[in-house]
């Protein structure tokens, strides 16, 4: 079955980095979009970002433009949401979703179970 | 303040059936497909209903989407108690170039 699995959430101190992976198995990968989303506590979902079946397009929340980067490695079926001058208010649950579609235009359908990042000093 | 509307709060009895509203712009509902989740705290957003009105195998037909011009509308008929969690629409707003949320209905079953 179509499985998403994320990692690499910590807890990382203003200013610094850190790098999400987002394992997918049960698709062909190559053939659809990946979307990040960001549930902050006590807040709604918050789309964060999405990259292309190809990895050609991509595309950024306002808040996150020029300090996240997405990315994908189809041989080892994984995106990657790169995430730098972290802020407190980045602070969430990051998920991963299988686009519906190729690209822009199209939602998620099946979500991975998400990966925590706290920005604390 | 979202792009996307939604009540906060909805509620209804059991066995009650209850319609959760979404309103946005030509520039998002308007031109582009409508998703629709549901959250229950401590499990990942769950599709409901995806390309405005289509369900996916597994859920529910007591689930129903539509969409007209800028608003659509989720629909629960025969509510149970195990539909109590957050409901959120979605869509592609082409002058932002991003996905958007609305900003989530809280569904009470009393």
């Amino acid at each position: 079955q179509v499985r998403l699995v994320e990692s690499g959430g910590g807890v990382v101190q203003p200013g610094r980095s850190l790098t999400l992976s987002c394992k997918v198995s049960g698709f062909t990968f190559d053939d659809y979009g990946v979307h990040w989303v960001r549930l902050a506590p006590g807040k709604g979902l918050e789309w964060v970002a999405l990259i292309s079946y190809d990895g050609t397009d991509k595309y950024y929340a306002g808040s996150v433009k020029g300090r996240f980067t997405v990315s994908r490695d189809r041989f080892g079926n994984t995106a990657y949401l790169q995430m730098n001058s972290l802020r407190p208010e980045d602070t969430a649950l990051y998920y991963c979703a299988k686009g519906d579609g190729s690209g822009s235009g199209y939602g998620m359908d099946v979500w991975g179970q998400g990966t925590t990042v706290t920005v604390s000093s | 303040q979202s792009v996307l509307t939604q009540p906060p709060s909805a509620s209804g009895t059991p066995g009650q059936g209850v319609t959760i509203s979404c309103s946005g712009s030509s520039l998002n509902i308007g031109s582009n497909y409508v998703y629709w989740y549901q959250k229950v705290p401590g499990t990942a957003p769950k599709l409901l209903i995806y390309r405005s009105d289509q369900r996916p195998s597994g859920v529910p037909d007591r689930f129903s989407g539509s969409k007209s011009g800028t608003s659509a509308s989720l629909a629960i008929s025969g509510l149970r108690s195990e539909d109590e969690a957050d409901y959120y629409c979605a869509v592609w707003d082409d002058s932002l170039s991003g996905a958007v949320f609305g900003g989530g209905t809280q569904l009470t079953v009393l």
